[in-house]
């Protein structure tokens, strides 16, 4: 099992550009979820996903969209690039939205806006 | 709202030392507590958890019990190993909220480098 998988790495990206960030995870997992690290601010949820087909919005839903592309695919998208969107993306998954249920993490992607 | 509150790092120990990191919430409702750990490199890692008053979360020597009079769960180590180096998040759900997802809101993490 890869668990939960993300591409690319490490993008730097010119203001004003777009990218797709794509998740994907092999544990069967309902629930999908997309988080932003800034330093010294902890894990934000930008938007999530309670199943094939159904999105949500987190905390910081601004500037980005989500699309949840079957069960196992998660992508986020910066249509334009702005340098407040530089940060560490992790996407993660759980089984349902029950407390009990772990979340799984990816290892994350750096973003750089210039 | 809801909110963590961390104990600022960075925290430096030497190998065999006692750690605690503490940890204290604000939730409107009975939040679960958890505390995840990000190694270098890596994506968050969950390390234990308790989902009620008074549980305690144990797991590879650490431990942190839920206490609701004190608003707290403060992770504790006997004796850390160079290993342990990571952040350390403590995050809760809140069982109250509203929707089908349970969302964590997370500490802003605490940095622990254990020297040899």
């Amino acid at each position: 099992n890869a668990g939960v998988t993300q591409t690319p790495k490490f993008r730097v990206l010119k203001t004003g550009q777009s990218m797709t960030l794509l998740c994907a995870q092999d544990m069967n997992h309902e629930y999908m979820y997309w988080y932003r690290q800034d330093p010294g601010m902890g894990l934000r949820l930008i938007h999530y996903s309670v199943g094939e087909g159904t999105t949500a919005k987190g905390e910081v839903p601004d500037g980005y969209n989500v699309s949840r592309l079957n069960k196992r695919e998660f992508s986020l998208r910066l249509e334009s690039a702005a340098p407040s969107q530089t940060s560490v993306y992790f996407c993660a998954s759980s089984l349902s939205g029950r407390d009990y249920n772990e979340q799984f993490f990816g290892p994350g992607t750096r973003l750089t806006v210039l | 709202g809801n909110s963590v509150t961390q104990m600022e790092g960075p925290v430096t120990l030497s190998e065999e030392a006692f750690l605690t990191i503490n940890c204290t919430y604000t939730a409107t409702g009975y939040p679960s507590l958890f505390w995840y750990v990000q190694y270098p490199g890596e994506g968050l890692q969950l390390l234990l958890k308790a989902t009620k008053a008074d549980d305690k979360g144990s797991n590879k020597g650490f431990e942190a019990t839920y206490r609701k009079e004190t608003t707290s769960f403060h992770l504790e180590k006997g004796s850390v190993q160079v290993s342990d180096s990571a952040v350390y998040f403590c995050a809760l759900s809140d069982s109250s909220s509203s929707g089908s997802a349970r969302q964590l809101t997370f500490g802003s993490g605490t940095q622990l480098t254990v020297l040899p």
